[in-house]
């Protein structure tokens, strides 16, 4: 069976500070692809990466980066300069390769709270 | 493209009441699921599908039914509506092609209240 943690249930931080979210992942297999989605206080649930277990390459895209490590089973997300719109809750997900079953196992998720 | 729909946004049910939470996609996705979400547990999975006439269990199935006659549709049926059930369900698509056309895509959620 595959599980997240997200130990950090909230975070506050003020803006222009650069904040991370820590997600640490456990499966057993070879092949599985790591996601983070973003819920803002408006409920929906929106895609930012999607990683491959074969690609440890470090991504940025504008403010936002991740830190895949197959080491230390983590896939950490930082946001640098926070602003006050990246308030929202953000969820780590674990997804096993091949198969049919495309079942995506969520942690609990982290509540950003970005201060003016 | 319109993405994926859900519909109704709210909804508030007696218990013992039935009722079908739609979901549709035009983005001609094989793959279509549903995802219930409560307070400090992250999203599980009901039930998904790989294609029409295709469905399987997922993680929490119990008390709701599914099928899936069309590629866009997906309605998830509670027959006997519980407190238990009252929560935000989610329903996602994507393809079933390895890339990142696999990424699931969520709709904008349904709130579901059981008295």
């Amino acid at each position: 069976a595959q599980k997240v943690t997200q130990a950090q249930t909230e975070i506050s931080v003020v803006e222009k500070e650069d904040v991370t979210l820590d997600c640490v992942y456990e499966t057993r297999d070879t092949t599985y692809y790591l996601f983070w989605y973003k819920q803002p206080p408006s409920g929906e649930l929106v895609f930012l990466i999607r990683r491959n277990s074969f690609d440890e390459q470090n991504e940025i895209s504008g403010r936002y980066s991740w830190n895949f490590q197959k080491s230390t089973s983590s896939f950490n997300f930082t946001i640098t300069a926070s602003q006050v719109v990246d308030s929202a809750v953000y969820f780590c997900a674990i997804r096993r390769g091949g198969g049919s079953n495309y079942k995506l196992t969520f942690g609990k998720g982290t509540l950003l709270t970005v201060n003016p | 493209n319109a993405g994926v729909t859900q519909t109704p946004k709210f909804q508030v049910l007696k218990t013992g009441q039935s009722m079908t939470l739609q979901c549709a996609q035009d983005m001609n996705h094989e793959y279509m699921s549903w995802y219930r979400q409560d307070p400090g547990m992250g999203l599980r999975l009901i039930h998904y599908s790989v294609g029409a006439g295709i469905t399987d269990q997922g993680e929490v199935p119990n008390g709701y039914n599914v099928s899936r006659s069309t590629t866009e549709d997906f309605p998830l049926r509670l027959l006997s509506a519980a407190p238990s059930q009252t929560s935000v369900y989610f329903c996602a698509s994507s393809r079933t092609t390895s890339g990142k056309g696999d990424t699931q895509y969520f709709g904008p959620g349904t709130r579901l209240t059981v008295l």
